[in-house]
């Protein structure tokens, strides 16, 4: 499968620990990005990378969450102390980042804080 | 096949009649635009794309009209299968490729 792989595909923690998830991109893709989505809604943007370089956040993104992307392929996102709030899907999207090309999303991490 | 704004969460049509999903955007800067289809538990799939020097696009059983004058995009399916029953999400995207997407409508496909 070539498509964009995300891990875990359901977390479970209580609130206050941190979580980490990973994605991996289509391989040819430059650009990496994080959604956060919750019931009912469309996804909300959160973060991206060109490469390495992480050249936007959202105000979603408060200081507890952290994303990286070391070696401009693989991208992991950090969630310290959560809260209940925080229960969402977290996407990972990819896409060559040219102009006009479209995002090629996961299946998600279903984060579920208790 | 019948015609709703994001405002109205679902649409229900007979398989095989015309399905019809219309959506606004707000950003007159916006010179990219994608349909998505959900399926329960899965990431958004990408069904078709348009750019703004274009009206109309087609594709395999799905069309997308967009008309830049109002800000409207709209998805047309022909002869809607059971599979097509999904959550589909207009959205739209600038210079950076960041997507901002609608609500989201919810198909559902009457045997």
């Amino acid at each position: 499968d070539t498509g964009v792989s995300q891990d875990p595909r359901h977390k479970i923690t209580k609130r206050g620990q941190n979580v980490t998830f990973r994605c991996d991109p289509i391989s040819e893709h430059n650009r990496l990005y994080w959604y956060r989505q919750t019931l009912g809604q469309g996804p909300e943007f959160l973060t991206y990378f060109q490469n390495e370089a992480q050249l936007e956040k959202s105000r979603l993104l408060s200081d507890r969450f952290s994303a990286e992307r070391p070696k401009g392929s693989f991208s992991t996102l950090e969630i310290q102390r959560t809260e209940q709030g925080d229960s969402a899907m977290y996407l990972c999207a990819s896409s060559h980042g040219q102009g006009g090309s479209p995002l090629h999303f996961g299946n998600g991490t279903r984060l579920t804080v208790t | 096949g019948e015609s709703v704004g994001l405002h109205l969460p679902t649409l229900s049509v007979q398989e095989g009649d015309n399905s019809i999903i219309n959506c606004a955007y707000s950003n007159s800067a916006s010179d990219y635009f994608i349909w998505y289809k959900q399926e329960s538990g899965k990431g958004p799939q990408f069904i078709i794309d348009i750019r703004s020097n274009m009206d109309k696009r087609q594709g395999q059983r799905v069309t997308v009209l967009l008309n830049k004058t109002v800000k409207h995009l709209s998805l047309q399916i022909a002869a809607t299968q059971p599979g097509d029953s999904a959550v589909y999400f207009c959205a739209d995207t600038g210079a950076n490729s960041k997507l901002t997407f609608g609500k989201g409508i919810t198909l559902s496909v009457r045997p």
